[in-house]
């Protein structure tokens, strides 16, 4: 069954590092979104992604963030200039289309868990 | 802005018998979908099952069953037969069908399920 793939599953960096958390979507998916998990909280929703632009970002996409569709496979998310605050499990997830499918249904990667320190 | 409350933080279940995980939530709108995903230890987030708001019949996946109430606006996750492999957190989330398609997803419950 086709999946999600993200990698590093972890990494670690220091504050004021720029970090590149990569994802491979599902081949067929047109659909791509990042959310993030702080430890013990909620999953929330940073960005999402269409036609090679931003459809949607939330109050904690901010200028330290950008994301890029570099080729035909890849997905990435750079955070330019990390904070301890970064710090958290960030998840990639894809679907097939944006809503034209009734049962649009977002799959997600393992996650690669940031650490700042 | 939809929210997405789960009220409780933790559930115990035995293994073999049935456990009901609550969920309610807050929209103006009425089409939408909702979603309970799993995740286990290993923090990787898995569906588990989808309800399309426009369908009154309650969707069903094997041992995982949901109770959609639309006019009370909620959304509960009945598991049967419990199996150990079923103790994780799991998330109720919600998503708007015509104006972009952000997931909003609850605080999660824990399910511990006890041999």
């Amino acid at each position: 069954e086709p999946e999600v793939t993200q990698t590093p599953s972890h990494q670690v960096t220091q504050m004021g590092q720029e970090v590149i958390l990569r994802c491979v979507p599902i081949s067929n998916h047109l659909y791509f979104y990042w959310y993030r998990q702080i430890l013990g909280q909620k999953v929330e929703f940073l960005v999402s992604f269409y036609n090679n632009e931003i459809s949607e970002k939330s109050e904690i996409f901010d200028d330290q963030f950008s994301v890029e569709r570099p080729d035909g496979s890849n997905f990435t998310l750079k955070i330019r200039s990390t904070k301890l605050e970064d710090s958290a499990m960030y998840f990639c997830a894809s679907s097939e289309a944006p809503g034209l499918a009734r049962t649009d249904t977002q799959y997600f990667g393992p996650g690669t868990r940031l650490t700042v320190l | 802005a939809q929210t997405v409350t789960q009220s409780q933080p933790e559930m115990s279940v035995q293994e073999a018998e049935t456990v009901t995980l609550s969920c309610t939530y807050d929209t103006s709108e009425s089409d939408y979908y909702l979603f309970w995903y799993k995740q286990p230890p290993s923090r990787q987030m898995i569906l588990v099952i989808r309800q399309e708001a426009y369908k009154q019949q309650n969707a069903t996946e094997n041992r995982f069953s949901v109770n959609f109430q639309k006019a009370a606006k909620s959304f509960s996750l009945k598991i049967s037969d419990s199996q150990l492999g079923d103790a994780a957190m799991y998330f109720c989330a919600y998503r708007e069908v015509e104006y972009g398609n952000k997931l909003v997803f609850g605080a999660g419950t824990i399910l511990r399920v006890k041999s």
